[in-house]
């Protein structure tokens, strides 16, 4: 397996311009996680789907953030308009339910200006 | 709510020295917890995961220990090697929910 991929690894966006982030799950993980990293808050868990379902949002910053996971095999986390307070790095993480390891993708370094 | 703390936020030994990194958290109910390594501009790599029921868990030159009375896991790194320098987080569940709260690491450095 590829491991969880993650697209694009960076990405530098205009204030006020909508950005997408992809992300891919290892094949027959059914839970999908979305973290923030930044030097100040560390790791933050923004929301997590179970079998194609939203659980738990309510890390999500604001209503700029917003997340779908239209199927088992790719998740989106899209922020519109994005802010300079967003630049961060966004990882994205799988695991099967009860197996307790997390795969974590490299992460899309995020840079808005 | 769980928190998860480690001290020291950095630490710098010489070449072959052992050493004890240090995880507490708050929600003693938690199923496992696990260790990461994390490179510089890289993701997370899983190191150890320790279910409640286990003590330790062991990794080559990595042991894993994990006390839930006292909210406390360490990792041991036997023999430190240049190549062991990264930043170390652990994490726990939140609740019984699969969501991770992560420490904020420490950042290990190994100088030969």
């Amino acid at each position: 397996d590829a491991g969880v991929i993650q697209s694009p690894r960076h990405e530098v966006t205009e204030m006020g311009q909508e950005v997408t982030l992809r992300c891919k799950p290892i094949s027959g993980h059914n839970s999908l996680f979305w973290y923030r990293q930044t030097m100040m808050r560390g790791l933050e868990l923004l929301i997590y789907f179970n079998n194609n379902v939203p659980i738990d949002d309510s890390g999500m910053p604001e209503d700029r953030f917003s997340a779908k996971m239209p199927n088992a095999s790719f998740s989106t986390l899209k922020i519109q308009p994005s802010e300079p307070r967003d630049s961060a790095v966004y990882f994205c993480a799988s695991t099967l339910t009860g197996t307790g390891g997390y795969t974590f993708g490299s992460g899309t370094r995020l840079t808005v200006v | 709510k769980q928190e998860v703390t480690q001290i020291p936020a950095a630490l710098s030994v010489p070449e072959g020295e052992n050493l004890v990194l240090n995880c507490s958290f708050t929600d003693s109910a938690i199923y496992n917890l696990q260790w990461f390594r994390q490179d510089p501009g890289k993701g997370l790599t899983s190191l150890l995961l320790i279910q409640s029921s286990q003590r330790e868990q062991t990794s080559g030159r990595l042991n894993a220990s994990l006390d839930k009375s006292s909210g406390r896991s360490t990792l041991y790194i036997a023999a430190s090697q240049p190549g062991d320098s990264a930043t170390y987080l652990c994490a726990g569940p939140q609740g019984g929910s699969e969501k991770l709260v992560f420490g904020k690491g420490t950042k290990l450095t190994v100088n030969p």
